[in-house]
């Protein structure tokens, strides 16, 4: 089944701690891409990926870092992280940019205490 | 910078009537435009998108949306709302130029009612 997967669902960690949650899709995608949301303000962008070795920023990626060492994975690592940081996560992927759709993994919902 | 407007936090309607919801965009040069679907403790899921030619494009589930150039909107549309419509709807816009960000609206909840 094509799918794109993340891990963990759900998060409650504290303040400083180091984390990572993964992400991995079964499609070959060369796109992919990390979203936050909060209520009232949708999806925004943290980071995207166009293919392996090639990130690059969104609208808000203060504190955030990503990595793709592999075509399939493209993991988000919090260094520090910090309440503000509290939110759902989705990954997502995609054949490219342009006119092609997104592929949202099912969220991670991460407390930072 | 480009930019999503989603009017309305909330839209009601009765099952069985049709249901509108809106989108206005802002972005440089041609747009690509999206409409996703979110139900409760899922990801997006795509319902359709607009990448040029006829205004009118028809996706998912009896879905439906409008472009119209003039007026910067992209509304979703459906003529006979379903109870399990109910959901969080979002609108995303892409500049077609190289346009690797994909800029989401706020989101409109969408609540049909036996």
């Amino acid at each position: 089944e094509a799918q794109v997967t993340q891990n963990p669902r759900y998060l409650i960690t504290v303040t400083g701690k180091k984390l990572t949650v993964t992400c991995s899709q079964n499609m070959n995608h060369e796109y992919m891409s990390w979203y936050r949301q909060d209520p009232g303000l949708g999806l925004r962008q943290i980071y995207y990926s166009m293919n392996v070795e090639a990130t690059d920023k969104g609208d808000v990626p203060e504190g955030y870092k990503v990595s793709r060492k592999e075509k399939r994975n493209f993991p988000l690592i919090l260094e520090s992280p910090s309440p503000n940081q509290t939110s759902l996560y989705f990954c997502a992927s995609s054949r490219g940019t342009g006119a092609y759709e997104q592929y949202f993994g099912p969220g991670t919902r991460l407390t930072v205490t | 910078a480009q930019s999503v407007a989603q009017p309305e936090d909330q839209v009601n309607v009765a099952e069985g009537n049709p249901l509108t919801v809106k989108c206005t965009y802002s972005v440089s040069g041609n747009p690509y435009l999206f409409w996703y679907v979110q139900y409760p403790n899922r990801g997006l899921q795509f319902l359709l998108k607009y990448i040029t030619g006829d205004n009118l494009v028809k996706g998912s589930y009896g879905f439906e949306a409008e472009f119209n150039k003039s007026q910067t909107s992209f509304h979703l549309k459906k003529p006979s709302a379903l109870v399990s419509d109910s959901a969080l709807y979002f609108c995303a816009v892409r500049n077609n130029n190289a346009g690797n960000m994909l800029t989401f609206g706020g989101g409109t909840r969408l609540m049909v009612k036996p």
